[in-house]
Order: structure tokens, then sequence, then C-alpha cells
């Protein structure tokens, strides 16, 4: 089955709204990570958080790897930060990183 | 910050010729991958390497795959020969573990088409 699950699968906001994404996985994991795709196709590492709370501008990032989940929180969202939000995990050094479906925010201004 | 440079960015080929894709990783960075995406699909691993060689290989790294990076050179994913469901973006990693984190660097993908 699906290793890493994403909610929701799609999120439209207005500029200014925050957005909260979640990633559920179903595997001990030892590094979670959180990366954007641009509309463009190519992949930014956004923030890598395999457990407590991140912060890095406006994004925050909550793992609690005990319930398997982690948390994606946009605050004061711009139209530039329009694309798609993927969240994957790998279970140790040089391991492969497996992958949500991802979910697609859309910032209307 | 340091990039994983990707080389073509485009390529268009016929069905049962051979393709290179070339990758020049962070120069730091001990572990290299592959990653298949197709169109509006999920991201999905082919391949990782590590000292030369190959760590672990998916399901859809198929006997037409290969990879390797001779020493100061590129990081490459052949496939020979092509077939239609190969069609897809087809992205390199590098990596660098430090303790407990890792950081992870993707290039810009390369859009193969075979036709």
């Amino acid at each position: 089955g699906q290793q890493v699950q994403q909610s929701p699968s799609s999120l439209v906001l207005q500029e200014g709204e925050n957005a909260e994404l979640q990633c559920n996985f179903s595997s001990t994991a030892t590094q979670l990570q959180w990366f954007y795709q641009s509309p463009g196709g190519s992949l930014v590492s956004l923030l890598s958080n395999p457990s407590g709370t991140k912060h890095t501008g406006r994004l925050t990032s909550t793992t609690v790897t005990k319930e398997r989940r982690s948390s994606l929180h946009i605050s004061s969202s711009q139209t530039t930060d329009s694309g798609t939000y993927l969240c994957a995990i790998d279970r140790g050094t040089g391991s492969k990183l497996s992958f949500g479906k991802g979910a697609k925010l859309t910032v209307s201004p | 910050g340091p990039k994983v440079l990707q080389i073509p960015s485009h390529q268009i080929i016929d069905m049962g010729q051979m393709v290179t894709l070339n990758c020049d990783p962070v120069s730091n960075h001990l572990y290299f991958y592959w990653y298949k995406q197709i169109l509006g699909q999920q991201m999905e691993f082919l391949v990782n390497f590590y000292n030369g060689k190959v760590m672990e290989k998916s399901k859809l790294f198929k006997d037409q795959f290969s990879v390797e990076r001779p020493d100061g050179s590129y990081f490459t994913l052949k496939i020979q020969p092509t077939a239609l469901e190969d069609s897809a973006v087809y992205f390199c990693a590098s990596s660098y573990y430090r303790g407990m984190s890792s950081d992870y660097t993707f290039g810009s993908g390369t859009r193969l088409l075979v036709i």
C-alpha cells in the first residue's frame, strides 16, 4: 500500500490566507522531507524535519514521529506559493525517498 | 545554493533507440539517485548509487536501464532500447548525510519523449 499519504490533494486559497498540509506515513522514517514542485516541474527541498517543529520563513513543519504524521503550515500565502507540495520519507543513509502524491496549492490574488 | 545539473533538459527519441541522461551532482555529495515522474503523477524511485555501486533498484528499473558514474564524470542513466512507456521526466538527485540530517538536492529534470 501507499507508504506516504497526503491531504488535502488540492487546496485553493486567497492571497494572505494560511495553508495547512498533512502527511501520514505507514512505516518508520529516519528522515521526513517537504519539497515544493513548481508548475514548471522543478523540485526544491523546503524542510527536513524528522521530529519536532521547524521554521523557515513563512513555513512551519511539525512532525510527531511516534504518530507517523507531519504537517506543513504556510502562513500569509502568496501567489508565488502556488505549486505542488510533496512529503517524502526515507529510512536511513542513502536510502530512497518515498513520496506522497502531493498537495496542489493554488493561491489567487 | 549548490545545484544538480541535468543534461539535456529535453530529449525526443525514436522507440528502440538508446538514450543517455546525464547528471552532474553536487560536488561533496556521496549518494546519487534517479527518479521518474510521468506527467501529473507521483514521483517514483528508480535507483540509488553509492561508492560506484547500485544500492537499491525499484521494479521500475527495468533490465533495459543502467547507471554508472565513471570517475570524475557525470552520473548517467542509460536506457537501451527505449520504449513508449519510458516517456516521463527523469530527475537526478544527490545527497549528503551529516549524522541524522540529510541534504537532498534535485536537478530540474530531463523531459524524455519516446515516439
